[in-house]
C-alpha cells in the first residue's frame, strides 16, 4: 500500500460544477496535510493546508480532514476552466520537513 | 522578488558523468528539500535540510548527495548518474517555525535525461 493514495483520474467536470478530489494516507502519525495545484510543465503551488479534523474553507476551495478514516479531500466549488490542472495531496509526517506526496489527480473542467 | 532558482533547467548527460544541480533561495528560509517527479509516482522526496550543515534522507536518497554549506544554497549531486535517474527535479524551501505550518516554495524544476 502506498503511503498516500489519490484517484488517478482524469476527473472531468463541467464549468460551474463542484469538483471533489480525494486522498487517503496510511501513517496515523501524520500531522498536517496539503493540497497543491500543478499546471502542466510548472512547479507545484500550495492551495490549502489543514491539520485539524473538519472543514477549512478558502474562497472556492474547501479542505476536509478525517483523521479517524485517514482521509483528506478538496472540494472546488464553481469550477472554472482555469482550475484544470493536476492536484497533489501531500502529508507531512512529523513536525520536520519529511513530506510524502500522492501521485496526483488530473482535473479537467470543461467549458 | 522572492524565489527559488534552479540551474540548469534542462540537462542531457551520459551514464557515469558526475553532475550538480544548483538550488538557491533568497527568502532566508531554513528548510530546503529536493524532490523528483515521475509519471504516476508523484513527487518523491530525495533529501531535505533543516539548516546549514543539517541534512537528512527522504524517501529515495540512493544515488544522490547533497550539501548545505550556506543557508541559501542546497545543491543536488549525482556522482554517477544512471538512466533511472532521468526525471524532473524540484527544489523547495520553507520558513522554519516549529510545529506551525508554512508553505513550501518550489523552484521551476530541472528536467534531467541520462542516456
Amino acid at each position: 500500500q502506498k503511503e498516500v493514495e489519490q484517484n488517478s483520474g482524469p476527473l472531468s467536470v463541467p464549468e460551474g460544477a463542484i469538483a471533489s478530489l480525494n486522498c487517503t494516507y496510511s501513517d496515523r502519525g501524520s500531522q498536517s496535510f496539503f493540497w497543491y495545484r500543478q499546471y502542466s510543465g510548472k512547479s507545484p503551488e500550495l492551495i490549502m493546508f489543514i491539520y485539524s479534523n473538519g472543514d477549512k474553507e478558502d474562497g472556492r476551495f474547501t479542505a476536509q480532514l478525517n483523521k479517524a478514516s485517514q482521509y483528506v479531500s478538496l472540494l472546488i466549488r464553481d469550477s472554472q476552466p482555469s482550475d484544470s490542472a493536476t492536484y497533489l495531496c501531500a502529508v507531512r509526517k512529523d513536525y520536520g520537513q519529511n513530506f510524502v506526496f500522492g501521485p496526483g489527480t488530473r482535473l479537467s473542467v470543461l467549458p | 522578488e522572492a524565489q527559488v532558482t534552479q540551474n540548469p533547467r534542462y540537462l542531457i548527460t551520459v551514464t557515469g558523468k558526475k553532475l550538480t544541480v544548483t538550488c538557491s533561495q533568497n527568502m532566508n528560509h531554513e528548510y530546503m528539500s529536493w524532490y523528483r517527479q515521475d509519471p504516476g509516482l508523484g513527487l518523491r522526496q530525495i533529501y531535505y535540510s533543516m539548516n546549514v550543515e543539517v541534512t537528512d534522507k527522504g524517501d529515495v536518497p540512493e544515488g544522490y548527495k547533497v550539501s548545505r554549506k550556506e543557508k541559501r544554497n542546497f545543491p543536488l549531486i549525482l556522482e554517477s548518474p544512471s538512466p533511472n535517474q532521468t526525471s524532473l527535479y524540484f527544489c523547495a524551501s520553507t520558513l522554519a517555525s516549529g510545529r506551525a505550518v508554512n508553505e513550501q516554495f518550489f523552484g521551476p524544476g530541472t528536467r534531467l535525461t541520462v542516456l
